[in-house]
């Protein structure tokens, strides 16, 4: 079974510039999360998608950033402007919807942005 | 504020040599605690999930134990394979996002 996978796996760019960010979560994951970590600090969390709807924004720092999931599959992550504070690595993360209630998240390999 | 912190943040054993990694947390209610290894330039491992206060797992030499309090990764007779980060992380009650410290990097010497 295919893991949870991220395009592209570095991106360098120039602070103003846009850039965007896949993921391809495990197929038949229903929740879709978005991480970053930041240098030096621990990974947060931004955002969570259930299939297409967004269920937590709370970490999302500006509204720099957008999060999208088309049809509940693949999802982008768009930084528009970049600023320098934004690079660090973005991890997405994905897990099922089980009875029990208990979601195990799975990650993906991250994309390592620098803004320049 | 839900808050994790894991301790020490560097650890170099030798191969054999069996130590434990600490994780406390506060936490608005838990529903679980959750236990990644990390190689360099790559993503977080999914290792353990613990629910409740007294559950333990085992995986190889590696085996999780939760309090109400805090969380114990024990690594018995490490080998230099098991050098990695090593992150713990919790999910709030009514939450799936994930509270994540800032890992303990463990080297294995042989």
């Amino acid at each position: 079974e295919a893991g949870v996978t991220q395009f592209p796996s570095h991106s360098v760019i120039e602070k103003g510039q846009t850039v965007t960010l896949r993921c391809d979560p495990i197929s038949g994951h229903d929740n879709l999360y978005w991480y970053r970590r930041v240098m030096g600090k621990e990974i947060k969390f931004l955002l969570h998608f259930v299939k297409e709807s967004k269920q937590d924004e709370s970490g999302m720092p500006n509204n720099r950033f957008l999060a999208e999931r088309t049809g509940g599959t693949y999802s982008t992550l768009k930084v528009q402007p970049a600023e320098l504070e934004d690079s660090g690595v973005y991890f997405c993360a994905s897990s099922q919807d089980p009875p029990d209630r208990r979601y195990e998240q799975y990650f993906g390999p991250g994309t390592r942005l620098t803004v320049t | 504020e839900d808050q994790v912190t894991q301790s020490p943040e560097a650890l170099r054993l030798q191969e054999g040599e069996s130590s434990s990694l600490n994780c406390s947390y506060t936490v608005s209610g838990l529903r679980g605690l959750f236990w990644y290894r990390q190689d360099p330039g790559k993503g977080p491992e999914f290792l353990f999930t613990l629910y409740s206060a007294g559950e333990e797992k085992e995986k190889e030499r590696l085996k999780a134990t939760l309090t109400k309090k805090e969380s114990f990764l024990h690594i018995t007779a490490p080998k230099p394979e098991d050098s990695a980060t090593y992150l713990c992380a919790v999910a709030p009650q009514g939450a799936q996002k994930l509270v994540f410290g800032q890992g303990t990097r463990l080297t294995i010497n042989p």
